[in-house]
């Protein structure tokens, strides 16, 4: 149980394209996802939180307007890179809490290679 | 301010030892802390998870100790196998699911 899908698993795009990347909880429901970047070698660096039916909350330095978060239903939240430079090519995971009781566990994602060429 | 860091970023094991990785946090507030493991072009994996009224909790060939004292964190893993080999991160709620990774230890086990 718990799993969390992302779609597509990696992506090249031109700069200036927009790409959007899906996040969905497979076997429970997720009123809250998160949205990661990981740079080579680096650790993982929050993003924003998804919230459903209301909107993201995004982390200091993160641009809302490029970074566009839709999170239209508790197992679906998109993430889209508007007019994609390739210095927003990285490795973007998303993640959703299902831990009940002791556990406040995260599922994360497979993760998302963007590449902008 | 609040960090959440890792003593050592690479750490070599010959297989069938223990290993311990090592983790350092300056939030004294935080009550909730995850290991996670992360292979090459991965997601993390939950590994094991501690709360701050806790000093260690045991899982299948892990352990993991928290010292508030001097706010460090470390996973023991028992008999380490090639297959452990990955980057290790510990994570800090910083309050409702928010998560702060420290920098991430590579573990490469040695046959």
């Amino acid at each position: 149980g718990a799993v969390v899908s992302q779609h597509p698993s990696w992506v090249i795009c031109k700069s200036g394209t927009s790409v959007k990347i899906e996040c969905r909880s497979l076997d429970f429901q997720a009123t809250t996802m998160f949205w990661y970047r990981q740079f080579p070698k680096q650790s993982l660096m929050l993003m924003a939180t998804s919230n459903e039916g209301s909107k993201a909350t995004y982390e200091q330095g993160v641009e809302k307007d490029k970074f566009l978060i839709n999170h239209a239903s508790l197992t679906l939240s998109t993430l889209t890179v508007t007019s994609a430079h390739p210095e927003d090519s990285s490795f973007y995971i998303c993640s959703a809490g299902a831990g009940t009781g002791f556990s406040r566990e995260q599922y994360f994602g497979p993760g998302t290679r963007l590449t902008v060429t | 301010g609040e960090s959440v860091g890792l003593h050592l970023p690479t750490l070599s094991v010959q297989e069938g030892d223990n290993s311990i990785i090592n983790c350092a946090y300056s939030n004294s507030a935080s009550d909730y802390f995850i290991w996670y493991k992360q292979e090459s072009g991965k997601g993390p994996q939950f590994i094991i998870d501690i709360r701050s009224n806790m000093d260690k909790r045991q899982g299948q060939r892990v352990t993991v100790l928290l010292n508030k004292t001097v706010k460090h964190l470390s996973l023991q893993i028992a008999a380490t196998q090639p297959g452990d080999s990955a980057v290790y991160f510990c994570a800090e709620d910083k309050g409702a699911n928010n998560l702060f990774f420290g920098t991430g230890t590579r573990l490469t086990v040695i046959p």
